[in-house]
């Protein structure tokens, strides 16, 4: 089956510096893939929508200067967390449908960030 | 927009017993997909089943049956038969065929079989 690969499973990282989480589609092509961002016990809340080649789509409330989500090809998406500080310790888990026309999507292993 | 309601934030049910899990959403779309997903401990989110808006039947997969309401807005989970690694946390989701399809997830129930 198809295979979103999420690097890296984890990080930790300080106050201040940014973060780089990526996200790739093994087996497909995906042109367009999501961000969530799931606080504990909570459930996951799409950040933004990842188009290949154009600017990604934000939801309300997400700072987009904050969380840079580059889709340069059609198989890779990045999210960099830009400015760490301690609120944005979180999962983010992305994901990617696996065509248009088909009820698939495909879920990223997460990425546990913890910001010290 | 769309919106999943599910008011179980926890369930506890006996091994081998039947649980239905309850799902609501709200949507303007005339076309949508209803999904199930499991999310164990380590945060992998596990595809259940689906439901298309206009599927004439339930789906079904395996153990995992979705009781598909249409004109209740309701697509609720009903696992036969549960295990104690079914306990997780159980989210329902929606997307829309408009668009760019964004699945939006409900609150989520935490599942717990005990033995």
């Amino acid at each position: 089956g198809a295979v979103v690969s999420q690097h890296p499973s984890w990080v930790i990282c300080k106050s201040g510096t940014s973060v780089k989480i990526e996200c790739r589609s093994l087996d497909f092509q995906a042109t367009t893939m999501f961000w969530y961002r799931q606080f504990p016990k909570q459930s996951l809340m799409l950040m933004a929508t990842s188009n290949e080649g154009s600017k990604a789509t934000y939801e309300q409330g997400v700072e987009k200067d904050k969380f840079l989500i580059n889709h340069a090809s059609l198989t890779l998406s990045t999210l960099t967390v830009t400015s760490a500080h301690p609120e944005d310790s979180s999962f983010y888990i992305c994901s990617a449908r696996e065509g248009r026309f088909t009820p698939k999507y495909t879920f990223g292993s997460g990425t546990r960030l913890t910001v010290v | 927009a769309q919106k999943i309601t599910q008011t179980q934030p926890g369930m506890f049910v006996q091994e081998k017993e039947a649980v239905t899990l309850d799902c609501t959403y709200d949507t303007s779309d005339p076309s949508y997909g209803l999904f199930w997903y499991k999310q164990p401990s380590s945060g992998e989110m596990i595809f259940l089943i689906y439901q298309g808006s206009y599927d004439q039947q339930n789906a079904t997969e395996g153990r995992y049956s979705l009781n598909f309401q249409k004109a209740r807005k309701s697509a609720n989970l009903v696992i036969s038969a549960s295990q104690l690694g079914d306990s997780a946390m159980y989210f329902c989701a929606m997307s829309g065929n408009q668009g760019a399809q964004k699945l939006v997830f409900g609150q989520g129930t935490r599942l717990t079989i005990n033995p």
